[in-house]
């Protein structure tokens, strides 16, 4: 079964770090992209961050750049989310997300189909 | 950043009503795009990709439609399990992918 499973989440105070993990199993996870979206209380999906198959290309939102990183581990099938600085807007349930993509005609369409269920982060005093 | 307009943000339906969801876009993003569905509490699962291809294992009753700018999501027949907040998310800029707030789809 194709499965992604997040770890890590849990209250910090603001300013404070936290690492988030994402286990995959069930695919060739060295084989794919992977995300991290979030979805404050009450709010809609953001994406946080990409990462490329080897680990070479990053991406980050505006919103996190310069506080998150991003990084994979391609022998422990596992993603991760370094948080610092932690704000209270960034309080929110994370899911790291695998990306596929279909070829039609001469066009590559990306969409995630593998979702893991989320790990909730507050950062509040 | 592209950003993604649903209307309307909230719906209230019957079983067995057919109902529209329309997402715009700030900018052409040809068929890069994406519908989701989220139950409270759970992660969002892919309904529809490329703007109108019905990923596999969902329910023929949902339906995909547009390009360019204006795209709309469509239940053909509305079922209790279908209650859930959908979201269209585009791919034009991926890997930037943008969401649109959700549309929030309640029992009358």
């Amino acid at each position: 079964e194709v499965q992604l499973v997040e770890s890590g989440g849990g209250l910090v105070q603001p300013g404070g770090s936290l690492r988030l993990s994402c286990a995959a199993s069930g695919f060739t996870f060295s084989s794919y992209e992977m995300n991290w979206v979030r979805q404050a209380p009450g709010k809609g999906l953001e994406w946080v961050s990409y990462i490329s198959s080897s680990g070479s290309t990053i991406y980050y939102a505006d919103s996190v750049k310069g506080r998150f990183t991003i990084s994979r581990d391609n022998a422990k099938n596992s993603l991760y989310l370094q948080m610092n600085s932690l704000r209270a807007e960034d309080t929110a349930v994370y899911y790291c997300a695998r990306p596929d993509q279909i070829r039609v005609d001469y066009y590559y369409y990306y969409y995630m189909d593998v979702w893991g269920k989320g790990t909730t982060v507050t950062v509040s005093s | 950043d592209i950003q993604m307009t649903q209307s309307p943000s909230s719906l209230s339906a019957s079983v067995g009503d057919r109902v529209t969801i329309t997402c715009r876009a700030s900018q052409s993003i040809s068929s890069y795009l994406n519908w989701y569905q989220q139950k409270p509490g759970k992660a969002p699962k892919l309904l529809i990709y490329a703007a109108s291809s019905l990923q596999s294992g969902v329910p023929s009753r949902f339906s995909g439609s547009g390009s360019g700018t204006d795209f709309t999501l469509t239940i053909s027949s509305l079922q209790p399990e279908d209650f859930a907040t959908y979201y269209c998310q585009q791919s034009y800029s991926t890997p930037r992918i943008t969401f649109g707030q959700g549309t929030r789809l309640e029992i009358k």
